[in-house]
């Protein structure tokens, strides 16, 4: 069974930093793009970051870039998010998501359960 | 950016209705559009991939349609497990999302 999870969110402070963690399992991570997709309470989903299988492949969000650092480490089966400089904006559910194909063609096809982070003084 | 409009923002329906929701891209996203649900607490799921695909294990009463700007979702009879928030999302470029339609239990 396909399953993602993440971890590593919380309340932190305006310019603070926070680093995500998403760990996954019942499928060859390997092979996989893998994105950060995140929902602000009450709100829609906002795409934030995608890294291709081999890590070749990093794009961004507008709203992002700059401030956030998208990684993977292969060998972990683990995906992960550094976010610097955190604004209120940034305050969200978290999601890790699988992409069905190996480039990151946006195909959002397992969602974990989320991570939520709340950026406040 | 690629913007999406999702139309309507919510509607209310009956169990056995048919519900239609539009999404239409800022510029041709050719059959790139995939429809999502999401129920309350939970994570969204891929229901419909490149327009008109359904993905394994979704109910045929779900289906899509359309091409280039104009798109749509259809649920041929309301059952009471599909009460819940729909998104499209173009990936024809970075991807976007719809603001999301409300299905609301009439």
């Amino acid at each position: 069974e396909v399953q993602v999870v993440e971890s590593g969110g919380g309340l932190v402070q305006p310019g603070r930093s926070l680093r995500l963690s998403c760990a996954a399992s019942g499928f060859t991570f390997a092979d996989f793009a893998m994105h950060w997709v995140r929902q602000a309470p009450g709100k829609g989903l906002e795409w934030v970051s995608g890294i291709s299988w081999n890590s070749g492949f990093i794009h961004y969000a507008d709203s992002v870039r700059g401030r956030f650092t998208i990684s993977r480490d292969n060998a972990k089966n683990s995906l992960y998010l550094q976010m610097n400089s955190l604004i209120s904006e940034d305050t969200a559910l978290y999601y890790c998501v699988k992409d069905r194909r190996y480039s990151a063609d946006y195909y959002f096809d397992y969602w974990g359960q989320g991570t939520p982070v709340t950026v406040s003084s | 950016d690629i913007q999406m409009t999702q139309s309507p923002s919510s509607l209310s329906a009956s169990v056995g209705d048919r519900v239609t929701i539009t999404c239409q891209a800022s510029q041709d996203i050719r059959k790139y559009l995939n429809w999502y649900q999401q129920k309350p607490g939970k994570a969204p799921k891929l229901l419909i991939y490149d327009a008109s695909n359904l993905e394994t294990g979704v109910p045929s009463r779900f289906s899509g349609s359309g091409s280039g700007t104009d798109f749509s979702f259809t649920i041929s009879s309301l059952q009471p497990e599909d009460f819940a928030t729909y998104y499209c999302q173009q990936n024809d470029n970075l991807p976007s999302f719809g603001q999301g339609t409300n299905v609301e239990i009439k």
